[in-house]
This record gives C-alpha cells, structure tokens and sequence, in this order.
C-alpha cells in the first residue's frame, strides 16, 4: 500500500458525459500526478500540481482539467468524453516538486478504470 | 519530441538472468528511473540512476550511460512473480519532476 488512494475504483460512463477522479496523496506529499494508461499507449504524463499550483503540463486534452486543493487532495475532470478516454488513470505523489535531490520516486494509487460506451 | 524506447516483451525462464534495455531521447536529463507494475496494478519504483555507472538493489541492477542516452535493468535469479511490465522513466526538467515513461516491457516468467 504506497499511502496514496483513488475514488472511484471503476467508472462506467457514456460519451459526451463528465465525470471526476479524486485523488488524496501520501501524508506530506505535496506533489500530485496524474498519468492515463491504455492499452498501447504505456503510462502518459497528464499533468502535475505542486501544493497547490500547477507546475507541468504534459500530454492533457483541452476537455481535462484537474486541480489540487487546500488539503492537497486532487481531482481530474474529464469532459465531453469519447470512446478513446476509456484508460486506467493513476494519480502518484512524492514530497518533491522541484529540483532538489531525491530519486525521483513517486508513490502511485490503485488507479481509476474509466470505461466510456 | 521526448521518447523513450524499450523492448515490448522479454520472456525467460526461472534462475535466469535477464536485461530490459532503455534508449531515451529526451530534452533534458535529470535521472533515470524503473518501475514495475504488476497486471493493471499500482506501478512501484524500483530504482534509480543519477550518475553513469552501475545500482544494486538486492536482485535488481540499473545501468545509465548518459554519453549513449541508455541504461537497463538487470533482474537476476528470476522468480514467477517477478512477471510484470517494467518501464523506465526520464525525468527531463530540472525545474520540475515529472517523468516521462517508455511504453513498457513485459517480462514473461516461466518454470
């Protein structure tokens, strides 16, 4: 158990729909990420917040958005949603949000598995 | 673009010894990391390599070569349950940690 959890487990969803991923990170992490993973695509950086702010942006659609909170727990919200959205989502978290040493570990949760009919 | 490229499928047979290879091109380089995922499971950090040259972790090794954009994964004395997907990560921005992960390399256990 990495400490970090994720709600819902499974989704089940149609398209055009909108649904919500929540995320609570390790106990004095301050970073959160969020990555998608299907079938061929590996694990796809999403993006990632730092106490807060966001701090990178990697391959994120304009219909996801995602935020963290006062408490530091996550969200990521998907939009408009398309048959190709269905993926395991996987939030991770690690004390780090800059340069500063460290090996570079993050602490990932069980997943979401989203399936859009 | 930021790629990394590493062998789909690696198969091999319990005792032995096997390497998943890594080449990363990427827009900076800030330490190359390993994790395992076991089948739709939570992806676990395995190791870490900063600096050229050799890490042991008990029967795990990695290997980087920055002059060659490359490292791997040694697993010795493989076990059934070390059949998993493995990936290595890049982290590419000083400023940042995100990673950036290869697609994957499923390594298939058999007795």
């Amino acid at each position: 158990d990495s400490g970090v959890t994720q709600t819902p487990k499974h989704l089940i969803t149609a398209t055009g729909q909108r649904v919500t991923l929540r995320c609570s990170p390790r106990s004095g992490d301050l970073s959160v990420y969020w990555y998608q993973q299907s079938l061929d695509q590996g694990l796809q950086f999403l993006i990632q917040y730092y106490n807060g702010e966001e701090r990178a942006k990697g391959n994120i659609l304009e219909r996801f958005s995602a935020q963290q909170f006062p408490d530091l727990h996550s969200e990521l919200n998907l939009s408009s949603l398309e048959l190709g959205d269905s993926a395991l989502y996987f939030c991770a978290s690690s004390p780090q949000g800059a340069s500063g040493g460290g090996t570079n570990e993050q602490f990932f949760g069980p997943g979401t598995r989203l399936t859009v009919l | 673009g930021q790629s990394l490229e590493q062998p789909s499928e690696v198969t091999a047979v319990e005792g032995a010894i096997v390497q998943i290879n890594c080449t990363y091109q990427t827009s900076g380089f800030y330490g190359l990391s390993w994790y395992q995922q076991h089948d739709g499971g939570a992806p676990t950090f395995l190791s870490y390599n900063a600096l050229d040259g050799l890490e042991e972790t008990g029967r795990f090794s990695s290997f980087l070569s920055r002059s060659d954009s490359y490292g791997y994964l040694l697993l010795q004395e493989l076990q059934m349950k070390d059949s998993a997907s493995y990936f290595c990560a890049v982290r590419p921005n000083q400023a940042g940690t995100a990673l950036i992960f290869g697609k994957g390399t499923t390594l298939s256990v058999s007795s």
